[in-house]
C-alpha cells in the first residue's frame, strides 16, 4: 500500500534562517506531488506541484522554493524565513489528474 | 480559474442533529469532487468523493451528491456524533490539469 511521510512534525525557526522540509512517498511510481500551506484558521493554499523529477510548478510568488530530486521525494525550502512563513505545511500526492490526493501528517512551522 | 466556495463556520451542533455544509464550485469541464476531514494537528483525510454528475459519495454516514446543474457538492449527515468534530474541506480536481483546489474549510463542533 502507499504511504506518505513528512517531517519534521514541528519546527521552530528564527527569522532569517533557512528551511528544508522533506516529503517522501512509498508504494507508487511517478506520483503527482504537492505542497500546501494552511495558515491558522484558514484554508489550504497550493504552493507548488510537480508531475515529475525536476518539474516544479509554482502557484504564487513567495519566499519559498521546491525541488524534486527523486521520483518520490519532494522538498520545500527557503533561504531566509520570514515571520509570515509560519503555518501548517502539508505534502500530498496523487496518481494522476482528476483523482484524489493523499496527505501527510503536516509540519507545524513557527518562525520567531 | 477553478475555485471552491464552502459555507463559513464555525458550525456548532448538538449530538444527533442533522448536518449540512454547503459547497459550490467553479471549473471548466467535469472535475472530480471531494470532501476531506482534518482532525486537530493532523493532515487531511479523504472522506468521500464523486467523479461525475449525479454520483453520490458516501462514507461513515456522510453523503454528498455531485450536482452539475447547480455546481454544488453539499455534505450531509443525518445524525452527527461528538467524534465528528473536525474541520471539513470541499475540494475539486480538474479533469485536465493538476491544480487541485480546496475550499476554506468549515469547523464543526458537536456537543454532547
Amino acid at each position: 500500500s502507499q504511504t506518505i511521510h513528512q517531517w519534521p512534525a514541528t519546527l521552530v525557526q528564527p527569522v532569517g534562517s533557512p528551511l528544508s522540509l522533506e516529503c517522501t512517498v512509498e508504494g507508487t511510481s511517478n506520483p503527482n506531488l504537492y505542497w500546501y500551506r494552511q495558515a491558522a484558521g484558514r484554508g489550504l493554499q497550493l504552493l507548488f506541484y510537480s508531475v515529475g523529477i525536476g518539474q516544479i510548478s509554482s502557484e504564487v510568488p513567495q519566499n519559498l522554493s521546491a525541488s524534486r530530486p527523486q521520483d518520490r521525494q519532494f522538498i520545500l525550502s527557503s533561504k531566509k524565513l520570514l515571520l509570515s512563513d509560519s503555518g501548517f505545511y502539508l505534502c500530498a500526492w496523487s496518481v494522476m489528474m482528476n483523482t484524489e490526493a493523499f496527505f501527510g501528517q503536516g509540519t507545524r512551522l513557527t518562525v520567531v | 480559474g477553478n475555485s471552491v466556495t464552502q459555507m463559513e463556520g464555525p458550525v456548532t451542533l448538538s449530538e444527533e442533529a442533522f448536518l449540512t455544509i454547503n459547497c459550490t464550485y467553479t471549473a471548466t469541464g467535469y472535475p472530480s469532487l471531494f470532501w476531506y476531514v482534518q482532525y486537530p494537528g493532523e493532515g487531511l483525510q479523504l472522506l468521500l468523493k464523486a467523479t461525475k454528475a449525479d454520483d453520490k459519495g458516501s462514507n461513515k454516514g456522510f453523503e454528498a451528491t455531485y450536482r452539475k446543474e447547480t455546481t454544488s457538492f453539499h455534505l450531509e449527515k443525518g445524525s452527527v456524533q461528538v467524534s465528528d468534530s473536525a474541520v471539513y474541506f470541499c475540494a475539486l480536481s480538474p479533469y485536465n490539469n493538476n491544480d487541485m483546489r480546496f475550499g476554506a474549510g468549515t469547523r464543526l463542533t458537536v456537543k454532547p
